[in-house]
């Protein structure tokens, strides 16, 4: 199964873009990768996914690297409602998906 | 109503009694799992079924028991519940069609407290 890396924690402060990285160097080549987040008290969230491309949605962006050992989960203007764990999962057709410890963001005014 | 509903929400019990969550979707996926949550070390996979029939254990599945009652059911049992269990735990489903590439749906949690 592809493991996981990402930063503990990153800070940002509002109205900021934020890149949220994370690398996956052993993910298979026909795996989709998913980003979720997690908001307090909630279960987490779909964010976005991607393959190859990059990919826009209204929530976020998603930068693949060519090599698709790392994926960049791009808010392009923070807000406060966007602090959260965010979790990147390399594992999409797997079945057997395990997060990582995710990245907790913090969101400054 | 949510898509993924898990019952109880908050659960509070003794050392050695048998717990039962409980989960239901009405997504319409084959696939279900069910997943640990402790302070500090993310979301850890317990069990997971592709479907009615399948079932597979997961990264921490000493301790625990799953029954996969109908495509939309998937119950956790603790046998003999023990204070190291005490967690937030959440279900999910997925599904892989045509148009679909295995995202995740998590239902709210259950928090469970074993004294």
């Amino acid at each position: 199964d592809a493991k996981t890396t990402q930063p503990n924690s990153m800070e940002s402060n509002e109205e900021e873009p934020v890149h949220l990285p994370c690398n996956h160097s052993t993910i298979s080549g026909t795996d989709y990768i998913h980003w979720y987040r997690q908001l307090p008290s909630q279960g987490p969230e779909y964010v976005i996914h991607g393959l190859t491309s990059n990919v826009n949605n209204r929530m976020a962006s998603l930068a693949i690297a060519e090599d698709r050992k790392s994926s960049t989960l791009i808010l392009h203007r923070a807000t406060l409602r966007d602090a959260a764990v965010y979790y990147c999962d390399p594992g999409g057709s797997q079945g057997n998906l395990i997060f990582g410890k995710g990245t907790k963001l913090s969101v400054k005014p | 109503d949510a898509d993924v509903t898990q019952t109880p929400r908050n659960r509070i019990t003794k050392t050695g009694k048998r717990i039962m969550l409980e989960c239901s979707q009405t997504k319409g996926h084959d696939r279900m799992y069910w997943y640990r949550q402790d302070p500090g070390l993310g979301l850890r996979l317990i069990y997971y079924s592709f479907d009615v029939k399948d079932i597979n254990k997961g990264e921490i599945s000493d301790g625990y028991s799953v029954s996969r009652q109908a495509q939309a059911k998937f119950s956790l049992s603790l046998e003999s519940a023990i204070p190291n269990q005490t967690a937030l735990y959440f279900c999910a489903t997925s599904d892989l069609g045509r148009e679909n590439t295995g995202e995740l749906f998590f239902g709210e949690g259950s928090r469970l407290t074993v004294l």
